[in-house]
């Protein structure tokens, strides 16, 4: 079974407190990995895909990286503007619906 | 409109009432989805629709329904309601193998 675990579920950071979320997946082959970030009320933010292990893929303080069984998202030094939960979700190369199967996500708080 | 649009924002609802979700997307994108997210289940695939006239079960698909008379909506329509289906329900869109979601209906349903 396909499947998506993130730890931790809820990360408190201080202000410039670098620190990595975690992913950890199984999937029967992988099309893509996917990074979303969701705020308070809102819809998910598509942030990255990654295809192959050893990818990696950057936006401002966020870098995202991918092995054979799961993805890192690392946050070097956080601003409070980066509180948000963070989504991570795999899509199955067999699936033809494209559908994205979502682990339960990691409530990251900065603190200024 | 830009992206993806949802109505109405929130509803409460009487048990055994039915309640029509409204999705629209002016991307021209030709598949849809629709999701449930639950406190500590995260996103759950209810009905998927690669094309417009086609539509297809995701893994939580009783108790709904879906159409896909055009391109740009992609209504959900609870035939009649259960406290269970208590949720926040995202509307998303594909483009290539990325989808982009829409800002979601909080349902309650009493």
């Amino acid at each position: 079974e396909d499947q998506v675990t993130q730890s931790p579920e809820a990360l408190r950071l201080q202000e410039g407190e670098s620190s990595s979320l975690n992913c950890s997946y199984t999937v029967s082959g992988l099309r893509g990995l996917f990074w979303y970030r969701q705020d308070p009320g809102k819809g998910p933010e598509f942030l990255f895909t990654l295809y192959s292990a050893g990818e990696e893929k950057e936006k401002e303080r966020l870098k995202a990286t991918l092995t054979k069984k799961e993805s890192f998202l690392h946050i070097t030094a956080p601003k409070p503007e980066d509180s948000a939960t963070y989504l991570c979700a795999v899509q199955a190369i067999r699936d033809s619906s494209y559908k994205l199967i979502f682990g339960s996500g990691t409530r990251l708080l900065v603190r200024p | 409109i830009a992206g993806i649009t949802q109505a109405p924002t929130s509803q409460i609802l009487a048990a055994g009432r039915r309640m029509t979700l409204r999705c629209t997307q002016d991307m021209r994108h030709n598949a849809m989805y629709w999701y449930r997210q639950d406190l500590g289940l995260g996103l759950r695939l209810i009905h998927y629709s690669n094309t417009a006239g086609t539509t297809g079960k995701g893994e939580v698909p009783d108790g709904y329904s879906v159409s896909r008379a055009n391109t740009d909506d992609f209504p959900l329509t609870l035939a009649s309601a259960v406290p269970s289906q208590t949720s926040v329900y995202f509307c998303a869109s594909r483009l290539g193998d990325t989808q982009y979601f829409g800002p979601g209906t909080r349902l309650t349903v009493l």
